[in-house]
C-alpha cells in the first residue's frame, strides 16, 4: 500500500513564527501536492510538484512556500504564520498524470 | 476552471442505500475519484472512474453516470454506521497534467 506521511498530526505555533510541514512518500511518485482543508470550502492547492526542485503554484500561494529536494520528501514553509493558517493541512502524492492522489493523515495547524 | 458541486449533507436510516452526488461543469473532465474522510483522518481513495464509463461497481459501492453527462453519483448499497464520513469527488480533466479539482464533500450520517 501507498504510505504518504505527514510529520505532525497537530501542531499550536505563534503569529509571526516560520513553521514547517513535512510529507514523505515511500512509492517513488512523481507528483506531490500540498492542500489546505476548511470547513464548507473542500480542498484547496496550495502548490504542488511533478519532480524534484520543481515547483507550482496552487490555487493560494500567498504565505506559503514549498521546497522538494529530494523525490520522496515535499515541504510545506509558512514563512510567517498567521492566524488565518489557521486549517487543516493535507500532502497527496500520485505516480502520473491519470492515476488517482494518495493522502497522508493531515496536519492540523493551529497559529495562536 | 472546473467547479465540482456536492450536497453538502445527506442522512440514511442503517441498511438503506445512499446517493452522494457530484455535479462538474467541465465536460471534458476526464477523471473523477472518489474518496472518504473519517473524522480526523486524511482521505481515502474508494474509487475512480473514467467519463467513457457509464457505470463502475465495487463491492458495496458504485459509481453512476446520471443522463446528463457532468453528473455522476456514488451509491453505497446496505449503509452501515462505519460509513459515516466525508465524502469527497474530484475531478480531473484529461491530456497533459491538469490538476485535480475538489468539491466540499457530502458529509453522510448514517443513523442506527
Amino acid at each position: 500500500d501507498v504510505k504518504v506521511t505527514q510529520s505532525s498530526r497537530y501542531l499550536v505555533k505563534r503569529t509571526g513564527e516560520k513553521v514547517f510541514l513535512e510529507c514523505v512518500q515511500d512509492m517513488d511518485h512523481e507528483n506531490m501536492f500540498w492542500y489546505r482543508q476548511d470547513p464548507g470550502l473542500g480542498l484547496r492547492l496550495i502548490y504542488f510538484s511533478y519532480d524534484v526542485k520543481m515547483k507550482e503554484k496552487g490555487d493560494i500561494p500567498e504565505g506559503y512556500s514549498v521546497s522538494r529536494e529530494k523525490k520522496e520528501r515535499f515541504s510545506l514553509i509558512l514563512e510567517s504564520a498567521s492566524t488565518n493558517q489557521t486549517s487543516m493541512y493535507l500532502c497527496a502524492s500520485g505516480p502520473g498524470l491519470n492515476q488517482p492522489q494518495h493522502f497522508g493523515d493531515g496536519t492540523r495547524l493551529s497559529i495562536l | 476552471g472546473e467547479d465540482v458541486e456536492q450536497s453538502l449533507f445527506l442522512s440514511v436510516r442503517e441498511g438503506d442505500s445512499s446517493v452522494i452526488n457530484c455535479t462538474y461543469t467541465d465536460s471534458s473532465s476526464t477523471y473523477l475519484y472518489w474518496y472518504k474522510q473519517e473524522p480526523g483522518a486524511g482521505l481515502q481513495l474508494l474509487t475512480y472512474i473514467f467519463s467513457n464509463m457509464d457505470m463502475k461497481q465495487d463491492q458495496r459501492l458504485t459509481v453512476l453516470l446520471n443522463k446528463k453527462e457532468t453528473h455522476r453519483s456514488l451509491r453505497s448499497a446496505d449503509t452501515q454506521t462505519g460509513d459515516s464520513a466525508i465524502y469527497f469527488c474530484a475531478a480531473r480533466p484529461g491530456g497533459g497534467y491538469q490538476k485535480v479539482t475538489f468539491g466540499t464533500g457530502t458529509k453522510l450520517q448514517v443513523i442506527p
